[in-house]
Order: structure tokens, then sequence, then C-alpha cells
């Protein structure tokens, strides 16, 4: 069953500390996204990489860090210095780099709730 | 970078045919516009595609005029299902694409 898997579904943290959200694909796609999504709001890019070992800040990477190691991986770390880090993050994955029309599958994402 | 601009909201009836109108003023000759559909606490999901005049599948049409300034998601028939946000995007020159805020569609009975 191919698909685009993200773990934890809810993530409790406490002010101060650094979370990681795992983001996993099957798809065998190049390109892989993060983006932030608050309440009312439309999706933001935090991240993005098209290609293992390479990724790119998207409009809000401040506070973030992400790693593409391996091309069905790209975790997550929301770090102490985001200052409002509480909200809905998804995933997303599209097959080939460059091509940004490409159709991007999305994770099911993962709340983050800091305390 | 490419912008668009969709209506905040809109309110329909089970049966109708709902138009949703996406501007997009510099987009390129050959800029693909792409709608998403998200339900709530879900990832978007991809509707339709298209860069000129009609473009159609079994869940949606997308029409883009000659001077492709705008563009219109039509749904046929809603029903409550099709409560959701819908996302128009348009291609940009770099490597990412550009979510808004999307238009808030409520299906009445």
């Amino acid at each position: 069953d191919g698909g685009i898997t993200q773990s934890p579904k809810y993530l409790f943290r406490k002010e101060g500390q650094n979370v990681t959200l795992s983001c996993e694909q099957n798809l065998n796609h190049d390109a892989m996204y993060w983006y932030r999504q608050d309440p009312g709001q439309g999706l933001r890019l935090i991240y993005y990489s098209q290609i293992v070992n390479d990724f790119q800040k998207g409009d809000i990477a401040e506070g973030y860090s992400v790693s593409r190691e391996k091309k069905e991986s790209f975790p997550l770390t929301v770090t102490s210095a985001q200052k409002n880090p509480t909200a809905f993050y998804l995933c997303a994955s599209s097959p080939r780099q460059g091509y940004p029309t490409d159709t991007q599958y999305f994770g099911p994402g993962t709340r983050l709730t800091v305390l | 970078l490419a912008k668009t601009t969709q209506p905040i909201s809109m309110d329909s009836y089970e049966g109708q045919e709902v138009n949703i109108t996406c501007s997009h003023n510099n987009i390129a000759t050959n800029d693909y516009i792409t709608w998403y559909q998200q339900f709530p606490s879900q990832g978007p999901r991809f509707i339709i595609q298209g860069y000129k005049t009609k473009v159609t599948n079994e869940v949606a049409s997308l029409f883009i005029p000659a001077d492709r300034k705008s563009s219109t998601l039509s749904l046929p028939r809603v029903s409550l299902s099709d409560t959701a946000v819908y996302y128009c995007l348009a291609e940009n020159r770099d490597d990412k694409i550009i979510f808004g805020k999307g238009t808030r569609l409520h299906i009445l009975p």
C-alpha cells in the first residue's frame, strides 16, 4: 500500500523543548515538503527538498530544521526558537524534482500543541 | 511570484452546480493552474489541473479563458460531502507552489 505517513497524529510538548515530526513515503517520490497550517488559514511552506541531502527554506523556515538523509524520509524538527509552534503540520511528496506542478500527495498531518 | 485571489467563502445547496473563480493576473502562457480540496484535519487532495480552455475529470471541470487572467472550478451537482476548503494554485518560476487561504465552501441541505 503506497502512501505518505506522519507520526504521531497528536503531539504535546512543553515550551522550550525541541520536537521532531516524522514523515515517511514509499511512493519513490523525489520531492518532499513541510507545511504549517493555523486554524482557518491556508498552508504555509516551511521547507522543501528536491533530492536527497538537499533542501531549501520555504516562506516560514525560522525556528525549524529538516534533514533528508534518505529518499523516503524528511523529518521536521520544531526548535525552541520557533515562537508560536502550536499548529497542524502537513508533509507532502511529489514525483519529480524541479516540477512544482506535479501533484502533491499529503500525509494525514500532525497536530502539535505546545503547553 | 504568481498570486491567486479567490473568494473567502461560498454557500450553496445540494444538487446545485458550484463555480469557484480564481484570479491570477500574471501567469505565463504555459503555466498550470491546479486545484486542491481539503477536509478538516486532513491534508489537501488534488482535484484538477490545466493551463488552457477546459479540462474535465470525474469530479470537476476547470475553465480557463483565453486571457488566462482567471479560471473557474466547476463542481456539478454538489452534495454535503463537498463541504471543504478549495485552493487554487498557480505555477511559479521557482520550485515551489503557494497555497493561499482558499475558498471555504459550505453545502447546505
